[in-house]
């Protein structure tokens, strides 16, 4: 069965310095990975997303970049966190053929800059 | 553009009180309805996807609706552990378009 592990699961980071989450997804290949924040009683805001390794879709560019080094492999960085980086940070999965069977998501990083 | 539009955006009710949560969507060329549950911490966890005006899904309490406009999530006889914001999505084309959820809380 296929599995995704998002880490770490809280942060608290001061801001000037460099951030990276990492996702891995277990039992699938070739899988769409994506990149969400969520905001304190706010939706769902995607950040990054791929289709295979080292293609990487922007939806919000701003401070924060994103690699697939590896097939089930997503990164999230950012060189210099700002406050306005703090919030609840998804990572996602879903088939090749963009979702039809739906996303599957990993339990979260709460992120903290203060 | 795709929206989604989620109404309410909370609903307070009694044990036992069925109700609907409304999900409007503007996406021409729908491939996918979604609906996701997510409790306080972690991530969405999915329920249904509705592919087509007029299909219909149930799990339980849960039972989730689709016209060529909206769809609807009937919860029927909640139960506090119901309790949960509920986030609706539609796929044209990757990626998914989500609503920004209605936050449903069921009192005992």
């Amino acid at each position: 069965s296929q599995t995704i592990h998002q880490w770490p699961a809280t942060l608290v980071q001061p801001v000037g310095s460099p951030l990276s989450l990492e996702c891995t997804v277990e039992g699938t290949s070739n899988p769409n990975l994506y990149w969400y924040r969520q905001a304190a009683g706010r939706g769902l805001q995607l950040l990054f997303y791929s289709v295979g390794i080292g293609q990487i879709s922007s939806e919000v560019p701003q401070n924060l970049s994103a690699s697939r080094p590896q097939d089930r492999q997503f990164i999230l960085s950012s060189k210099k966190l700002l406050l306005s980086d703090s919030g609840f940070y998804l990572c996602a999965w879903s088939v090749p053929s963009g979702g039809l069977r739906g996303y599957t998501f990993g339990s979260g990083t709460r992120l903290t800059v203060v | 553009e795709d929206q989604v539009t989620q109404s309410p955006e909370a609903l307070r009710l009694q044990e036992g009180e069925s109700s609907s949560l409304n999900c409007s969507y503007t996406v021409s060329g729908l491939r996918g309805l979604f609906w996701y549950r997510q409790d306080p911490g972690k991530g969405p966890e999915f329920l249904f996807t509705l592919y087509s005006a007029g299909e219909e899904k149930e799990k339980e309490r849960l039972k989730a609706t689709l016209t060529k406009k909206e769809s609807f999530l009937h919860i029927t006889a909640p139960k506090p552990e119901d309790s949960a914001t509920y986030l609706c999505a539609a796929l044209r084309n990757t990626p998914l378009v989500f609503g920004k959820g209605t936050r449903l809380s069921v009192i005992a």
